[in-house]
């Protein structure tokens, strides 16, 4: 199968500016993930879809950020406008099942440099 | 509140060396312990888990996990390590308190020398 997809792999923008970041999940996995990792740091979640819902979205830091996924397929994550400390690694992972024991199928990530 | 651990930015081994990355974790309900493996430019991908059962856990590549309830840790181990373990490595957690968000700690870069 395929694996999770994740469009761009880069992207610099300036201060100020506007990105959307798009993640195609596995074929059939419901349960759709956004995570950032800033340079060193934990893996930090920021919300979780399952299907066209968000179940939880308790991880994103302010209103600049806006995630959809219509029709329940591909997930976008909009960065609106971007600031420096957005700068980082957003991973987008996803699973069939929303069981405890799930493991997640991860994207290789999109790398954000905002200047 | 969840929490993961992982004390060593980074762990020197020699090949064919045992090889043991550490870590530690906080939940307020049952754990579901998580290790995954991040090679350069890609994505994490899962190697082994924990739920119940036999407190040593095997997964892909020869690695296996140690839980310890009273120690709250789930280090990861491989007999024998290879130069194309070389990575960087996260240790991950839910509870069953928590909803189904996966908490990860910062990883330890793991450096096996020839």
């Amino acid at each position: 199968e395929a694996g999770v997809t994740q469009f761009p792999s880069h992207s610099v923008i300036e201060k100020g500016q506007t990105v959307t970041l798009r993640c195609d999940p596995i074929s059939g996995h419901d349960n759709l993930y956004w995570y950032r990792r800033v340079m060193g740091k934990e893996i930090k979640f920021l919300l979780h879809f399952v299907k066209e819902s968000k179940q939880d979205e308790s991880g994103m830091p302010n209103n600049r950020f806006l995630a959809e996924r219509t029709g329940g397929t591909y997930s976008t994550l909009k960065v609106q406008p971007a600031e420096l400390e957005d700068s980082g690694v957003y991973f987008c992972a996803s699973s069939r099942t929303q069981g405890y024991n799930s493991p997640l199928h991860f994207g290789n990530g999109t790398r954000l440099t905002v200047t | 509140a969840q929490s993961v651990a992982q004390p060593e930015d980074q762990v020197n081994v020699a090949e064919g060396n045992p090889l043991t990355v550490k870590c530690t974790y906080s939940v307020s309900g049952n754990p579901y312990l998580f290790w995954y493996v991040q090679y350069p430019n890609r994505g994490l991908q899962f190697l082994l888990k924990y739920i119940t059962g036999d407190n040593l856990v095997k997964g892909s590549y020869g690695f296996e996990a140690e839980f310890n309830k009273s120690q709250t840790s789930f280090h990861l181990k491989k007999p024998s390590a290879l130069v194309s373990d070389s990575a960087l490595y996260f240790c991950a957690v839910r509870d069953d308190t928590g909803g189904f968000k996966t908490i990860f700690g910062a990883g330890t870069r793991l450096f096996v020398k020839a």
